[in-house]
């Protein structure tokens, strides 16, 4: 199984400052058949399920604010949240899907 | 709009079975592959099967902790997926939500989730 490893645990970010969350997988989940990663990010408020965000590592899911914004390639991964909002406050899960899904850990991201 | 709907979660003890629903509407869901996840209280997220459609073979896969306990399964016509779970343990006590998956989005293997269910808890306790 591929390993997905997400940092840091949690996070404080102050008011329209930027929120960075790093994801590594175990293994390249580089799809050869499109030239895509396959990666996907959710949100998960409390209480709610999860949403997606993002998907081939880097694709803006329908209606999601342009600050939220996904990047990398191959085991290495990032999610950026620009200009951080309060409802922004959320744990966020990476998932590869190259494989039988696999979802990192979960950060959690909370105002300072 | 897409709606998924779980039901038939609850109070079960080890060792009994218990089958979840997933009722769809607001899209064609003899278009998409279904996903079960789970999340146990206070804990992450868990993929534990999918089925594709039947257009991409009816594939089912299996988490390693579920395979040959759990039955994913759907019925087209009724718009409605179901997870059949077996020989219970303690370990799958876990909302447990439904997710839709567009094929476009798949890999080979598995997808993303673009629409999840608001989940239904089983509790699997003596």
């Amino acid at each position: 199984d591929i390993v997905m490893t997400q940092s840091p645990d949690s996070q404080a970010v102050s008011l329209g400052e930027r929120a960075t969350i790093n994801c590594k997988s175990s293994q390249s989940v580089f799809f050869s058949s499109n030239n895509k990663n396959c990666l996907a990010w959710y949100q998960q408020k409390p209480g709610q399920p999860p949403k997606l965000l993002i998907y081939w590592a880097s694709i803006r899911e329908s209606g999601v604010p342009d600050r939220f914004s996904g990047s990398g390639s191959g085991t290495d991964f990032t999610l950026t949240i620009n200009n951080l909002q309060a409802e922004d406050v959320a744990v966020y899960y990476c998932q590869q899907y190259y494989t039988t899904p696999q979802f990192g850990q979960g950060t959690k991201v909370e105002i300072k | 709009e897409v709606q998924l709907v779980e039901s038939g979660g609850g109070l079960v003890q080890p060792g009994r079975s218990l089958r979840l629903s997933c009722t769809t509407s607001g899209f064609k869901f003899g278009d998409y592959a279904v996903s079960w996840v789970r999340q146990a209280p206070g804990k992450g997220l868990e993929w534990v099967a999918f089925i594709r459609s039947k257009v991409y073979g009816d594939i089912r896969e299996y988490a390693a902790s579920v395979k040959g306990r759990f039955i994913i399964s759907r019925d087209d016509s009724k718009s409605t997926a179901y997870l059949q779970m077996n020989s219970l343990k303690i370990e799958d006590t876990a909302v447990y939500y439904c997710t839709r998956d567009p094929h476009p989005h798949c890999s080979g293997t598995s997808c993303p989730h673009d629409h999840w269910g608001q989940g239904t808890l089983v509790t699997v306790s003596s």
